[in-house]
């Protein structure tokens, strides 16, 4: 069956750089790819969707791309802010669209 | 607020004790599912409803059971639980259940003892 990888458990970076998330999937592509934040405690609040004929896709600090070729997708906050720290998800729909499976997160520390 | 409601918020039970979660949500979606988040594991996907329909059971024990009697509510009703059924459990909405964001609860942290 279809895995997703996020590869960091965890990152800690200073603020003002930008934190760089890796989510990596085996097998098939999927058509699209979502990225979710959670804070502690709380339910994930979805950020950004990309379709795979995407390969970029960008809202405010976030960029998130696409690369079919790799079997990746990575997440982007620029000028990183303390407020940004938090778990970021990736998920994706398998392949009767009804079933979104999630990785397991990073959970991302931005130090003042 | 994501519109997405659950209660209880927290919740301790016994093994042998019958409960049920609840989740509303007034946004006008025609898809709604529960998951289970446990301690550092990916979310897990339990049930998908679509239109008041359950269209996925992922293999869940028996001793959850689903119930969607409106578009609005899902409930998910627990008995017999075992203690490593103590997880945060949460609900999502979404438009269609296929290519569109869903929107979380904040979850009901469950504890069996």
């Amino acid at each position: 069956s279809q895995k997703i990888e996020q590869n960091s458990e965890a990152l800690n970076i200073q603020e003002g750089k930008t934190a760089t998330l890796t989510c990596n999937y085996t097998n098939y592509s999927p058509a699209y790819l979502q990225w979710y934040r959670q804070d502690p405690g709380r339910g994930p609040v979805f950020l950004l969707l990309i379709r795979e004929n995407e390969k970029e896709k960008r809202k405010e600090r976030l960029k998130v791309t696409f690369d079919t070729t790799l079997k990746q997708s990575l997440f982007h906050i620029t000028a990183s802010q303390p407020a940004d720290s938090a778990t970021y998800l990736c998920a994706q729909p398998q392949y009767n669209n009804n079933d979104m499976r999630f990785g397991a997160g990073t959970r991302l520390t931005v130090k003042p | 607020e994501t519109g997405v409601t659950q209660t209880p918020r927290h919740l301790v039970m016994g093994m042998t004790n019958k409960k049920s979660l609840k989740c509303e949500q007034h946004l006008g979606h025609n898809a709604m599912y529960w998951y289970k988040q446990s301690a550092k594991k990916p979310l897990e996907l339990m049930f998908v409803y679509s239109l008041e329909e359950r269209v996925e059971n992922n293999s869940v024990p028996s001793r959850f059971s689903p119930e969607c009697p409106n578009s609005s509510h899902l409930f998910l009703h627990l008995h017999t639980l075992q203690p490593e059924d103590s997880a945060l459990y949460l609900c999502a909405s979404s438009q269609t259940t296929g290519g569109t964001e869903a929107f979380f609860g904040q979850g009901t942290r469950l504890t069996v003892v």
